[in-house]
């Protein structure tokens, strides 16, 4: 199974300033089709999980432009450019090129 | 409006048996696939089963294969997991969820005890 592995555990940011959270995956996520299958999932508390980015960096319907996703082969990261009250909650990043699709542990981001 | 609504969860001793459903609406639910997500009290997301547009395939994750079943009815828009021999560890909040993650239910609570 492929292992994905977040970092940090836990994000304290003061509002307003940037954040960013680090996955890597145990192997390369670019499938044969040449697309790389990392998600970010944010979950907010009592809420299900949302998915934020699809493919690495696209944005699903919705999700403000603050929220950013880059990386290949297998180191990624979750950027938010400007930390908002409504983005505290457990990050999570996906793999969904080999199953069973797993899952990182989650980094937990909060206000200062 | 996409809504994912799951039922069927409650309190089941261990050994038990108990079947969920998800109920569809609001997009083309023949036309995706489908999954159950699960997630322990506090703890992260485990990707359970994942079912074919047309019913044809379906995976398992190690820790619940042999024991639960994924399956849809595509003429009523629904997603079942049935769930056999469970255990106390399958304790959690089950999610139906469709695609790779694009839409979520809010989720039923299992939880497995004598």
């Amino acid at each position: 199974d492929v292992v994905m592995t977040q970092s940090p555990l836990s994000l304290p940011v003061t509002l307003g300033q940037p954040a960013s959270i680090s996955c890597r995956s145990s192997q390369s996520l670019v499938y044969s089709d040449g697309n790389t299958y990392l998600n970010w999932f944010q979950q907010r508390p009592g809420q299900s999980p949302r998915r934020l980015i699809y493919k690495v960096s696209n944005r699903d319907s919705g999700v403000p432009d603050r929220f950013s996703g880059s990386g290949s082969g297998t180191d990624f990261t979750l950027k938010i450019s400007r930390v908002e009250a409504e983005d505290v909650g457990v990050y999570y990043c996906m793999q969904s090129k080999n199953w069973p699709l797993t899952f990182g542990g989650g980094t937990k981001v909060e206000i200062k | 409006e996409v809504q994912l609504v799951e039922s069927g969860g409650n309190l089941v001793q261990p050994g038990g048996s108990l079947r969920l459903s998800c109920a569809a609406s609001g997009f083309s639910f023949s036309d995706y696939w489908m999954s159950w997500v699960r997630q322990a009290p506090g703890k992260g997301l485990e990707w359970l089963a994942r079912v074919k547009p047309d019913g044809s395939e379906k995976y398992y994750v190690d820790s619940v294969k042999g024991r639960f079943t994924i399956s849809r009815d595509n003429a009523k828009n629904s997603l079942y997991l049935q769930m056999n021999s469970l255990r106390a560890e399958d304790t959690a909040v089950y999610y139906c969820a469709s695609g790779l993650g694009g839409y979520w239910g809010q989720g039923t609570l299992v939880t497995v005890s004598s």
